[in-house]
């Protein structure tokens, strides 16, 4: 039974349209992340929400926003594509933040940018 | 800063063969420590985890990893690999302290294992 659903699975879009990427969960846990994975490199945090206390990553440009309007559902949207942001995005929950609690990921969503 | 280093970016063994896909940590005190599986097109597994205790972690799929204090290591071990073993593994480690306010994971770059028949 899937736990973190991610949709859609791929997605395209134009450059410098907006896409909103979502998540849903089904653990009911307090924390959900939001991850970009470029090709053959490794998983980095954009942000995180606990409960609803939005959490960026210092790094993470502009362009990148976030919503949580209930604990089972979580929004990535991407104001302004480039193409740079083409990726693997990767949605996470867990039910606390603690570096020694475990993380559940969907099975990612594809963004090409066209 | 904290880092995870896998030195092997991609590993070809034969099926039925024994499998060591290396990691090492770079940190101050013993942070925990995680192997996720990557299938192509899918998201992330959890294989095993070692917060404490017992140094030599059992996961799921017949993996187990061993935990060095000394040499800062994680190493994933499977004694007899499967085609299906055939995917990108990632070592990461979730960190002590202030950071772990964050839950974040810090990954390392994978490695990704081909089995040949």
């Amino acid at each position: 039974d899937a736990m973190v659903i991610q949709n859609p699975r791929y997605q395209v879009t134009q450059f410098g349209k907006p896409v909103t990427l979502s998540c849903s969960q089904t653990l009911n846990h307090n924390v959900m992340y939001w991850y970009q994975q470029k090709s053959s490199q490794a998983p980095k945090l954009l942000f995180h929400y606990y409960d609803k206390d939005f959490n960026n990553e210092a790094d993470t440009p502009d362009n990148f926003q976030s919503r949580r309007p209930n604990t089972s559902f979580c929004f990535l949207d991407i104001r302004s594509p480039g193409l740079g942001d083409a990726a693997m995005y990767l949605c996470a929950t867990s039910r606390q933040r603690g570096g020694n609690t475990e993380a559940f990921f969907g099975q990612g969503t594809r963004l090409t940018v066209v | 800063a904290q880092s995870v280093t896998q030195p092997d970016i991609h590993i070809t063994v034969s099926e039925g063969a024994s499998l060591e896909l290396r990691c090492n940590y770079s940190y101050g005190a013993t942070p925990y420590l995680f192997w996720y599986v990557q299938s192509p097109g899918q998201g992330l597994q959890l294989l095993l985890k070692y917060f404490s205790g017992d140094t030599l972690v059992q996961g799921i799929k017949g993996f187990e990893a061993e935990f060095k204090r000394s040499q800062s290591s994680f190493n994933l071990r499977k004694p007899s690999v499967h085609w299906s073993d055939a995917a990108e593994y990632f070592c990461a480690v979730g960190p002590l302290g202030s950071s772990s306010n964050t839950g974040k994971l810090i990954f390392g770059q994978g490695t990704t294992l081909q089995v040949k028949p």
